[in-house]
Parts: C-alpha cells; structure tokens; sequence
C-alpha cells in the first residue's frame, strides 16, 4: 500500500532564509507526487506536481520539490521565506498501480518568523 | 476561489441524524473527490466519482454514501451520526479519471453533538 510520511509536525524559519519541508513516501508502483499547501478556513491549493522527468519541480508562489528516488523523498523547498507562506503543507502520492487513490501526509505546519 | 462549491458551510447536528454535504465541481470538471480531515486522522480520501460512476473507494465507513448525478454535483451522505463523525469534510474536482490536480472546496464543517 501507498503511504506518505512528512517526520516534521512544525517546521520554524525566520523570513528571508531557504525553507524545507520534507517529504518521504513509500508506492510499489510509480510514485505521482504533489505538494498541497492549506491556509486556516480554506480549502488544499496545489502547489506543484512529479510525474516524471527532471527530478526538480517548479511550482507556484517560487517553491520547489526535489524528487529523490533512490531516497524516496520529495522535499518541498524555498530559496527565501515570506511570512505569508506561513501555512499547513500536505505531500500527496498517487501510486499508478492503485487507480486514483491520493494518499496524503499528515502535514507540516510552517511559521515564517518575521 | 478554487471554482469548487460546498454547502453547506458549517452543519450542526445530533447524534443518529442524517445529513448530506453537496459539492459542484469546477465547470467541465468531471471526477469528484471526497475527504475527511479530522485532528486524529489527517486527510482521509473517502470515495471519488468520475462521470456519475464510482472510480476509486478510499476509507469511506458503510454508513456514509456518495453519488455524482448527471449534472456532475455530487453528494455525500452521512447517517447514524456519532460524535467522531465531527469533522471537516472536503470536495475537491479534477479535469479528468487520473486527477492529476485537484481543485479543492473550502470544506464543510460537521459538529455532531
């Protein structure tokens, strides 16, 4: 069975300094990956997605995910933090092998530190 | 605004109620999804439709059910309430069957009392 873990329930970084959120997931098949992010009262907005070809994504709002097959990671990244990226971040995996079942992490709540 | 509508926004109800969460999707899209996100268990996927059929069956208890009728709203129906039952329970839409981006609604909160 498909399975995601994000090791990190609260990650702090000051505002204009790189943010990591990280990622691990676990498919028997090919690994579909996102980054969902949710801001309070509101619903998942995409952030960006891996299907398949450069292990680095660009999404929206300057983030980045790093696939990593042989670590089975997909760490969300930011090369300088704003205070509004403070927010609740969710890693989602699809495995191809069981339809279209998005499993998702538990989330990482991220504090932008002014 | 993700395009996504869910009534109603907040729903207040007492435990053996029934109740029933509506959800239309983006314009054009045509699979649904349903999710319960709750403190202790995350978000949880519970059923997608796609085109007025069951696609995929996540963690859905036999008490809930869900339909997608022909004008692509879907409902998600939830009888012999218990108090873990609370919790917020998402919509989300996607273009196509593969739901390759998910288009999420602002949720519905469901207190049972």
């Amino acid at each position: 069975a498909q399975s995601v873990a994000q090791p990190e329930d609260q990650v702090n970084v000051a505002e204009g300094n790189p943010l990591t959120v990280k990622c691990t997931y676990s498919v028997s098949g090919n690994p579909y990956l996102f980054w969902y992010v949710q801001y309070p009262n509101r619903g998942l907005q995409f952030l960006l997605k891996y299907i398949t070809g450069d292990n680095l994504v660009k999404g929206s709002y300057g983030f980045e995910a790093e696939f990593n097959k042989s670590q089975t990671s997909f760490h969300l990244k930011k090369p300088s933090a704003l205070v509004s990226d403070s927010a609740l971040y969710f890693c989602a995996v699809r495995d191809d092998n069981y339809g279209q079942n998005f499993v998702f992490g538990p989330g990482t709540r991220l504090s932008v530190l002014p | 605004d993700s395009g996504v509508t869910q009534t109603p926004k907040h729903l207040i109800t007492a435990t053996g109620q029934r109740v029933t969460l509506r959800c239309s999707p983006r314009s054009g899209d045509l699979s649904v999804y349903w999710y319960q996100q709750s403190l202790d268990q995350g978000l949880q996927f519970l059923i997608q439709y796609y085109n007025g059929e069951e696609r995929a069956k996540g963690n859905i208890l036999e008490r809930f059910s869900a339909q997608q009728f022909p004008d692509l709203h879907s409902e998600l129906n939830l009888s012999s309430l218990e108090l873990g039952d609370s919790a917020l329970y998402f919509c989300a839409s996607s273009a196509d069957r593969v739901g390759e981006k998910l288009f999420f609604g602002s949720g519905t909160q469901l207190s049972v009392l």
